[in-house]
């Protein structure tokens, strides 16, 4: 069964500090990826996607992840976090096809402290 | 343009009662997607819908999970004879198509006493 999994389940930060969080994905044929990122009491938000070209992403919020095929992998990384950064974030996957259906990592909680 | 509405975003049920959830998509999205959040895991794929129809329900228990979404109305996700493993937070999503354009709503979260 294709699977996300997320290797940190809670960071915490000091404003300033560099972010990266991993995320890696099963599925071994055509894959689309994504980050969201949920703050508190809020919806989830997406930061950025992967379909295809580039695998360097850029997002919104000065967020960024690299797509490496041969690693399975799309890390998140922001090279200087503020405390607005404190938040959930979720790596997601759909491998199958264009159904709308994504899998979900389990979730990393950041805490950025001022 | 409002976003993606789920109310209530708390319930609170006893044990053998019903739950019924609902979810009001953007204007003019007429893809509704429900994922559950249980305590400490990510969110679970339940169910997809169109307008009138159920598209991949792969992900929803075979027993008491219920899903709709009418041509007129919210989308409605109906849990019969709660227990107190159904406690988790209920996502809907929606589209205006199949390109991931996904908008969520702010949830429900279900509390089964």
């Amino acid at each position: 069964a294709q699977s996300v999994s997320q290797h940190n389940h809670h960071v915490i930060l000091s404003e300033a500090a560099s972010l990266e969080l991993g995320c890696n994905y099963s599925y071994g044929g055509t894959v689309n990826l994504f980050w969201y990122v949920q703050y508190p009491g809020q919806h989830l938000q997406l930061l950025l996607k992967y379909f295809s070209g580039d695998p360097l992403v850029k997002g919104i919020k000065g967020f960024e992840a690299e797509f490496i095929k041969s690693k399975f992998s799309f890390n998140l990384r922001k090279p200087s976090v503020q405390w607005s950064d404190t938040a959930e974030y979720f790596c997601a996957s759909d491998g199958s096809g264009n159904t709308g259906k994504l899998i979900f990592g389990q979730g990393t909680t950041l805490q950025v402290k001022p | 343009n409002a976003g993606v509405m789920q109310n209530p975003r708390h319930l609170v049920r006893r044990r053998g009662q019903e739950a019924r959830l609902r979810c009001s998509p953007m204007k003019g999205h007429s893809h509704v997607y429900w994922y559950r959040q249980l305590p400490e895991e990510g969110l679970k794929f339940m169910v997809y819908l169109q307008k009138e129809n159920i598209i991949d329900e792969s992900g929803m228990p075979k027993e008491r999970f219920s899903a709709e979404f009418p041509k007129e109305g919210p989308s409605i996700l109906r849990i019969q004879q709660v227990v107190r493993g159904d406690s988790a937070a209920y996502f809907c999503a929606s589209s205006p198509d199949q390109n991931y354009g996904y908008t969520f709503g702010s949830g429900t979260r279900l509390t089964v006493v």
